[in-house]
């Protein structure tokens, strides 16, 4: 299995820009997740979705933040318009519900700079 | 609410040297702990875990962990450093009021000198 896999790896913007981080979960788990890691703040989830339903939402930090799940196999995190407090590197996870059992699994990540 | 503490930002420790990485956690019932590995640039990796049954959980790696519910701590322990262990730890917890969802600790860097 090719693990979580996330695209661009690294993506440098300017502040306004649109940008949309990209994401493709192990095949067959059920669970999606979005963090992001900064020095600051440490690592944040976002957004996690179960069954490509978003759960749990609250960790979206505005308004400018939006991510969807289309299918089992994709999910996009966009941030529009980004800003340079936007800058951070963001993770997807996936896992599959197997009764206790809640490894996740996280992808390499995308280094996103704002200037 | 559930929450893990990872008291230490830093860890340094001698190659060949036991290791310890500290993390207490504060649950409503019974805990499901997690320790996870990041290296310089890469995504989380997950080292263990403990559920349920004997207190002391082998992980990948050599590293174990030791589950004490009367201090409520689950410590990382590893009974020889390496240099290639050096990297940054995170101590979680699954919240129990959302099914799958990990609550981290803030992280410790693990630093093993040669």
């Amino acid at each position: 299995d090719a693990g979580v896999i996330q695209s661009p790896r690294h993506e440098v913007t300017e502040m306004g820009q649109e940008v949309t981080l990209r994401c493709k979960p192990i095949s067959g788990h059920d669970y999606l997740f979005w963090y992001r890691q900064t020095m600051m703040r440490g690592l944040e989830l976002l957004i996690y979705f179960n069954n490509n339903v978003p759960i749990d939402d609250s960790g979206m930090p505005e308004d400018r933040f939006s991510a969807k799940m289309p299918n089992a196999s994709f999910s996009t995190l966009k941030i529009q318009p980004s800003e340079p407090r936007d800058s951070a590197v963001y993770f997807c996870a996936s896992t599959r519900w197997v009764g206790s059992t809640d490894t996740q699994y996280f992808g390499p990540g995308t280094r996103l700079t704002v200037l | 609410a559930q929450s893990v503490a990872q008291p230490e930002d830093q860890v340094n420790v001698a190659e060949g040297n036991p290791l310890t990485v500290k993390c207490t956690y504060s649950v409503s019932g019974n805990p499901y702990l997690f320790w996870y590995v990041q290296y310089p640039n890469r995504g989380l990796q997950f080292l263990l875990k403990y559920i349920t049954g004997d207190n002391l959980v082998k992980g990948s790696y050599g590293f174990e962990a030791e589950f004490n519910k009367s201090q409520t701590s689950f410590h990382l322990k590893k009974p020889s450093a390496l240099v290639s262990d050096s990297a940054l730890y995170f101590c979680a917890v699954r919240d129990r009021g959302a099914t799958n969802k990990l609550i981290f600790g803030t992280g410790t860097l693990l630093a093993v000198q040669p």
